[in-house]
């Protein structure tokens, strides 16, 4: 079993749909929790980060962590065309310690 | 300021050749980390510096891999007898002391062996 599972989709939605993503892990003791986006041919980049439970909106994005259920989630509001991209779930047990990735869940918004 | 830079940005190769990559982080990051990504799958740990040591390096996959980091700036990933199953696109990331749980990816390497 993979330390991080992500349905790697496609998923298609029209644009201003709210999109939601998920993970499931299976270390209990992943504490930081982070989401990338990342573009064709691009590195991943930054979108989000949380540490342990709870929930946390930068704008049209919330993360949520669920440590009880080893569950994670990245909502996105009024999805737009340029939110298309894959979206990268990743986590670790201590700072500065290895990401654990999970496979990317490939997102397109239609206009 | 600049982000992480890393070349070159493609690299073809013959199998049983040497190939090295570089990967230049964000001034001041005092970590490192090298990753690899086959296509369709999420980025896996290779090797992590912090400073000019290597602090984990479970993730090389055999001892073909090496990297080193001589003034704990500048990174390069070297690999030795290329097989046609490295081909992947290897990515750079590093943080900052202060934010450690944080990586900034760099746009990759994308090695093809022939």
């Amino acid at each position: 079993q993979k330390e991080v599972e992500q349905d790697p989709g496609p998923l298609s939605v029209p644009e201003g749909a709210i999109v939601s993503l998920n993970c499931t892990y299976s270390n209990s003791a992943f504490q930081y929790f982070m989401w990338y986006r990342q573009y064709s041919r691009k590195g991943p980049e930054l979108l989000m980060y949380t540490y342990s439970s709870g929930n946390k909106e930068d704008g049209r994005f919330t993360a949520q962590v669920d440590k009880s259920s080893k569950y994670i989630s990245l909502f996105i509001r009024d999805s737009q065309p340029s939110d298309s991209a894959t979206y990268l779930c990743a986590m670790s047990a201590y700072t500065g310690n290895q990401f654990y990735f999970g496979t990317g869940t490939s997102l397109t918004v239609i206009p | 300021g600049a982000g992480v830079s890393q070349t070159p940005s493609n690299k073809v190769t013959e199998k049983g050749k040497y190939v090295e990559l570089r990967c230049d982080p964000i001034s001041g990051h005092t970590a490192l980390y090298w990753y690899r990504q086959s296509l369709g799958q999420g980025p896996e740990f290779l090797i992590y510096f912090q400073g000019t040591g290597a602090a984990d390096d479970s993730g090389l996959p055999n001892d073909r891999f090496f990297a080193v980091r001589p003034e704990g700036s500048v990174s390069t990933l070297k690999i030795q007898r290329t097989e046609r199953g490295d081909s992947a696109v290897y990515l750079c990331a590093s943080s900052p002391a202060t934010s450690a749980h944080t990586q900034y990816f760099g746009p990759g390497t994308r090695l093809t062996v022939l």
